[in-house]
């Protein structure tokens, strides 16, 4: 399977605890963009990179959380002291430039 | 800041019954629109864009400016058209942010 893939793709987790979430994308994919999505609802930006570079960040990514993607292939997202309204599905995507968003299957956290 | 509506949460029709689903956008700008899918436990995928004026899977969607809608439409509901649909915006081009609608979920019966 040569598209984007996510791992771990479920995770729990007790309040309080740190995680980390990590994105490959479709190679030689310049973009990468992290989504969290919710019960009920579609998904909503979080952050997203521009090979090494991260461009922008959501007001929805408070302190606790922190991406990277040191080397502009795979990228971390890491979410500290998890809270229960964390839990949700993070969802990653990549794309060329100029051209439509690939998702990732999601790692689907729940806190305890 | 800008916003999308799906109004509905569920539309449930039968096999060969046409369908719409309804997206409505607010934005001052230009923005560029899409419909995304996701059928039952696969990953959410891009079903079509404005800009392409592509009929996928025998759907269509029409931007109206005056209206700021992007209606999907198929006049032939095929049971394998069964799956959660969302509506996006972008309002820098296809790989820039995007802001997505709650989705609604289509059901279609035989």
């Amino acid at each position: 399977d040569t598209g984007v893939s996510q791992n771990p793709r479920h995770k729990i987790t007790k309040r309080g605890q740190n995680v980390t979430f990590r994105c490959d994308p479709i190679s030689e994919h310049n973009r990468l963009y992290w989504y969290r999505q919710t019960l009920g609802q579609g998904p909503e930006f979080l952050t997203y990179f521009q090979n090494e570079a991260q461009l922008e960040k959501s007001r929805l990514l408070s302190d606790r959380f922190s991406a990277e993607r040191p080397k502009g292939s795979f990228s971390t997202l890491e979410i500290q002291r998890t809270e229960q309204g964390d839990s949700a599905m993070y969802l990653c995507a990549s794309s060329p430039d100029f051209e439509t968003q690939y998702f990732g299957p999601g790692t689907r956290l729940t806190v305890l | 800041a800008q916003r999308v509506t799906q109004p509905e949460k569920l539309l449930s029709v039968f096999k060969g019954a046409p369908v719409e689903l309804k997206c409505n956008y607010s934005y001052s700008g230009s923005p560029e629109l899409f419909w995304y899918v996701q059928y039952s436990r696969q990953r959410l995928q891009l079903l079509l864009r404005h800009i392409s004026r592509e009929s996928i899977k025998g759907f269509t969607a029409d931007l109206n400016k005056g209206e700021t809608s992007f209606h999907l439409k198929k006049p032939f509901a095929q049971e394998e058209d069964s799956a959660m649909y969302y509506c996006a915006l972008s309002t820098s081009g296809a790989n820039s942010k995007l802001t997505f609608g709650k989705g609604i979920t289509l059901s279609v019966r035989p």
